[in-house]
């Protein structure tokens, strides 16, 4: 089946503990973007790859680090979270660049506290 | 920054009626899409309508793109209960690679 995989799906952490949220797709996509989801602002792009070892800002891309070292995988990484990233975390994948249609992931639901 | 705004942010309708949303937008796109989102859960892709494009259709959807306006509406109807969800446009822009989405549309249909 084809899908965008998410672990973990719910996590509650603490200020300044590092974490990693990994995203993985089957469906061989070129393009992949992690997106932030907030009450009343919608999704915001954080990070988007367009093919291995290519990524790029989003719009909001501070606290946050990504690494495409395969075309599947795109762990998104927190070094140090802070309460403002308290966040439904959205991973989605497409076939090329990101004009195409975009698979989402069922999204991972971070606290931090 | 957001480019994507839609209106209403929120509608509440009978079922069977016509839903319309609409979706506002800053700059030269190639395309516009729009998405579902069931509460919670991760967004569904409805439809895509490039920027040469000014209406296309699918099944109940019905979707118009003003590039002059930069201006999208999406249609939707014969509304069903099982409508009920949020509903989201997303822009890319000319040249550009960054995805941007608007604040979404609630939609509530009631049986």
């Amino acid at each position: 089946e084809a899908q965008v995989t998410q672990n973990p799906r719910y996590l509650i952490t603490v200020t300044g503990k590092k974490l990693t949220v990994t995203c993985s797709q089957n469906m061989n996509h070129e393009y992949m973007s992690w997106y932030r989801q907030d009450p009343g602002l919608g999704l915001r792009q954080i990070y988007y790859s367009m093919n291995v070892e290519v990524t790029d800002k989003g719009d909001v891309p501070e606290g946050y680090k990504v690494s495409r070292k395969e075309k599947r995988n795109f762990p998104l990484i927190l070094e140090s979270p802070s309460p403002n990233q308290t966040s439904l975390y959205f991973c989605a994948s497409s076939l090329r660049e990101a004009g195409g249609e975009q698979y989402f992931g069922p999204g991972t639901r971070l606290t931090v506290t | 920054s957001q480019q994507g705004e839609e209106d209403p942010q929120a509608l509440s309708i009978q079922e069977g009626e016509n839903a319309t949303m609409n979706c506002s937008y800053k700059t030269s796109i190639n395309n516009l899409q729009w998405y579902r989102q069931n509460s919670g859960r991760g967004l569904v892709h409805l439809i895509l309508i490039r920027s040469n494009e000014r209406e296309k259709h699918s099944g109940r959807l019905r979707v118009t793109l003003d590039t002059s306006k930069k201006s999208s509406s999406l249609l939707i109807t014969a509304s069903r209960a099982a409508d009920t969800a949020s509903y989201f446009c997303a822009t890319r822009n000319t040249g550009g690679f960054k995805t941007i989405f608007g604040a979404g549309t609630r939609l509530f249909v009631k049986a």
